[in-house]
């Protein structure tokens, strides 16, 4: 079946890096998504990595894929304020276009 | 470009009233996607339509709910005799044709009391 999990919860000082974990369990997902939303607010696409590649930059955005172990990260660099917020895992699963989400890991970022 | 627009933002509608979400999608994408968020739970898919085509309803509840999305105007998403377990948030998103990226509107906010 189609499962996504995260841990639910992550607090790090400004500055530090943080790092989202995520593991998956449909190995035909195409695409593994990180999307951010904010208190109240829609969620917004931060990054995205196709399943045959294993790692991708994009500013302080590492997304970091493992897909013998089905794992997935994110590492956001010198983690601001700002970044405060629930970051979702998401894959694309199979033929289809669902998404299917994990729960969403709380960042909060302590000044 | 405008981004995915929803209205109305947040929805108050007691028990056995409908609530009609709207989801105008960014220009050029003609592909739109509904999610619900329960309090306290993860996103769930619940359908997806091309213009004037239902292509996976798989995540939708088999009654009440019902979706379209016309050849003019915006996706519709239809909640007959509302429940106070339909209570949620409501994300629409779009991607473009031959497109894998799904981008999300701000959400309807629904409370039925």
């Amino acid at each position: 079946g189609e499962d996504v999990e995260q841990s639910l919860f992550l607090s790090v000082r400004e500055g530090d890096s943080s790092v989202i974990n995520c593991t998956y369990t449909d190995s035909s997902s195409t695409y593994l998504y990180w999307y951010k939303q904010e208190p109240g607010a829609g969620l917004q696409l931060l990054t995205y990595i196709f399943s045959n590649m294993d790692m991708k930059q994009d500013q302080r955005l590492t997304v970091l894929l493992n897909k013998k172990d089905k794992h997935l990260s994110l590492r956001i660099a010198d983690t601001q304020t700002g970044d405060s917020a629930i970051y979702f895992c998401a894959e694309l699963a199979g033929n289809n276009r669902k998404l299917i989400w994990g729960l969403g890991t709380s960042l909060a970022v302590n000044p | 470009n405008a981004g995915v627009m929803q209205n109305p933002r947040h929805l108050v509608r007691r028990r056995g009233q409908e609530a009609r979400l709207r989801c105008s999608p960014m220009k050029g994408h003609s592909h739109v996607y509904w999610y619900r968020q329960l309090p306290e739970e993860g996103l769930k898919f619940m359908v997806y339509l091309q213009k004037e085509n239902i292509i996976d309803e798989s995540g939708m509840p088999k009654e009440r709910f019902s979706a379209e999305f016309p050849k003019e105007g915006p996706s519709i998403l239809r909640i007959q005799q509302v429940v106070r377990g339909d209570s949620a948030a409501y994300f629409c998103a779009s991607s473009p044709p031959g497109g894998h990226e799904q981008y999300f509107g701000p959400g309807t906010r629904l409370t039925v009391t």
